[in-house]
């Protein structure tokens, strides 16, 4: 079955660039969607279809999606960014998640 | 507006069957991707199958013996229930939309979720 990748946890100060990877064999062949997910709430897209934003969402979050690995970037994170985030692609019919990375902002 | 709404028991006895039901609004169930998604506690998101309307589902191996979703035009919604559970099927239960999209090629994901259900299996 296919696998996604996530580092379990990424560092940020206010202000800065954060970056998540998500790895995968020829991800970059499919299309990588984002969630990210607050404590006690449900997941909410962020990212689709590799790098577009649903309305709503602010335009510091971007994507990029090639060769194996997909990545997620907020730039100028703010505080409210602080969440799970979550990879998710396509595969033989089948839903595919990331384990996860805990976005702290510190 | 898509709007989702889960119902069903939070405590159900090992060996015995889970049901959850998701009621849609704001969009037919008869087109997407109905889908199951399930969270363990402190843990990642685990998808568990879809139902597309006509008949065409998939589950996830690892629970396919014991998953069955089905969906219900006249009410407007879907279910789950997922048979001799154990403790190992705690978990927050999450129903969502999934979205075929297309350019050139397709991608899929999902927009819209429920608000989680949290069911526990103990006797």
């Amino acid at each position: 079955s296919y696998e996604l990748t996530q580092p379990p946890s990424v560092s940020v100060s206010p202000g800065q660039t954060a970056s998540i990877t998500c790895s995968g064999s020829k991800l970059g062949d499919k299309f990588a969607s984002w969630y990210h997910q607050k404590p006690g709430q449900s997941p909410m897209l962020v990212i689709y279809h590799d790098n577009r934003r649903p309305s709503g969402i602010p335009e510091r979050f971007s994507a990029s999606n090639s060769g194996n690995t997909a990545t997620l970037t907020i730039s100028g994170t703010q505080a409210e960014d602080e969440a799970d985030y979550y990879c998710q692609a396509w595969d033989s019919s089948t839903w595919v998640f990331g384990g996860g990375t805990k976005l702290t902002v510190l | 507006q898509v709007r989702l709404h889960q119902s069903g028991p939070g405590l159900v006895k090992p060996s015995e069957t889970l049901s959850l039901t998701c009621s849609v609004s704001g969009a037919s169930v008869t087109n997407y991707y109905w889908t199951w998604i399930r969270q363990p506690p402190g843990k990642g998101l685990e998808w568990i199958g879809y139902i597309y309307y006509g008949g065409n589902s998939n589950y996830n191996p690892s629970l396919k013996s014991r998953v069955t979703i089905s969906v219900d035009t006249s009410t407007n919604q879907f279910s789950l229930k997922l048979s001799s559970v154990a403790a190992a099927d705690t978990a927050l239960y999450y129903c969502a939309r999934g979205v075929r999209f297309s350019v050139n090629l397709p991608s899929y994901y999902f927009d819209s979720w429920g608000q989680g259900s949290l069911v526990t299996v103990s006797s």
